[in-house]
C-alpha cells in the first residue's frame, strides 16, 4: 500500500537552531514531491516540487531535497514568521491512473 | 493569495442534508482537485477534474459527488450528510494533469454538520 510519513509529527525550535523536517514515503509510480506549508485554517501553501533523486531546491531559510526513499526540508536559522504546519504530498502515476498522498504534517513552531 | 476562490468559508448544517460548495480555479488552469482534511485524517484526496472530464479519483465515499463546468468552476455535493463529514474542505487547480503538476489550494470551506 502506498504511503507518506512525516516526523517529527511536531517540532519547537528557538529562533536560529536549525533543524529538518522528513517525509518518507513507500508508493510506486512516485512522478513528483510537493511540499507546502500551511497555517492554522489555510488552506497549503505551495513550497517546492522535487522530481528526481538528488535534486535540491531552495527558497530564503528554506531545502528540500529528494533521495529514493525520502525527502527532507531543510530550515536555517528558523525565524517565528516560519511557524507553521509544513506538508509533503507525493504524486503517482500507475497504469494512467493518478493519485495524490498527503503525509499528516509537521507542526512546527519557532520562538523567539 | 493563490487565485483559487471558494464559497461559502463556512457551513453549518444538520445531518442528512444536502449541501453544496464552489470552486474557482486560477486564470487559466484547467485542472481542479477536491480534498477533505479533518483533525484525525489529515488531507485526503477526493477527486480531480480536468477540463469538464473526471481524471482521477481517490476515496471520495458514494453519497459525495463533483463536476465542473464548461466555465471551468466545479462543485462538490455532499448529501446525507453525517457527523463525521464535518472538516475543511479544500479546492486546488493545476494548469494541467498529471501528478507532476504543482496545485494551488484555495482557502476552503470549513463544514460543520450538527
Amino acid at each position: 500500500e502506498d504511503q507518506v510519513t512525516q516526523s517529527p509529527e511536531a517540532l519547537r525550535l528557538q529562533e536560529g537552531e536549525s533543524s529538518s523536517l522528513n517525509c518518507s514515503y513507500t508508493v510506486s509510480g512516485l512522478r513528483g514531491l510537493f511540499w507546502y506549508r500551511q497555517d492554522p485554517g489555510k488552506g497549503p501553501e505551495f513550497l517546492f516540487t522535487l522530481y528526481s533523486a538528488g535534486e535540491e531546491k531552495e527558497k530564503e531559510r528554506l531545502k528540500a531535497t529528494l533521495t529514493k526513499k525520502e525527502s527532507f526540508l531543510h530550515i536555517t536559522a528558523p525565524k517565528p514568521e516560519d511557524s507553521a504546519t509544513y506538508l509533503c504530498a507525493v504524486g503517482l502515476s500507475t497504469s494512467g491512473t493518478y493519485k495524490y498522498i498527503f503525509g499528516t504534517g509537521t507542526r512546527l513552531k519557532v520562538l523567539a | 493569495d493563490s487565485g483559487v476562490t471558494q464559497t461559502p468559508k463556512h457551513l453549518i448544517t444538520a445531518t442528512g442534508q444536502r449541501v453544496t460548495l464552489r470552486c474557482s480555479p486560477r486564470s487559466g488552469d484547467l485542472s481542479v482537485y477536491w480534498y477533505q482534511q479533518s483533525l484525525d485524517q489529515g488531507l485526503q484526496f477526493l477527486i480531480q477534474y480536468y477540463n469538464g472530464e473526471e481524471r482521477a479519483k481517490g476515496n471520495i465515499l458514494e453519497r459525495f459527488s463533483a463536476q465542473q463546468f464548461p466555465d471551468l468552476h466545479s462543485e462538490l455535493n455532499l448529501s446525507s450528510l453525517e457527523l463525521g463529514d464535518s472538516a475543511l474542505y479544500f479546492c486546488a487547480s493545476s494548469v494541467s494533469t498529471g501528478p507532476t503538476d504543482t496545485q494551488y489550494f484555495g482557502p476552503g470551506t470549513r463544514l460543520t454538520v450538527l
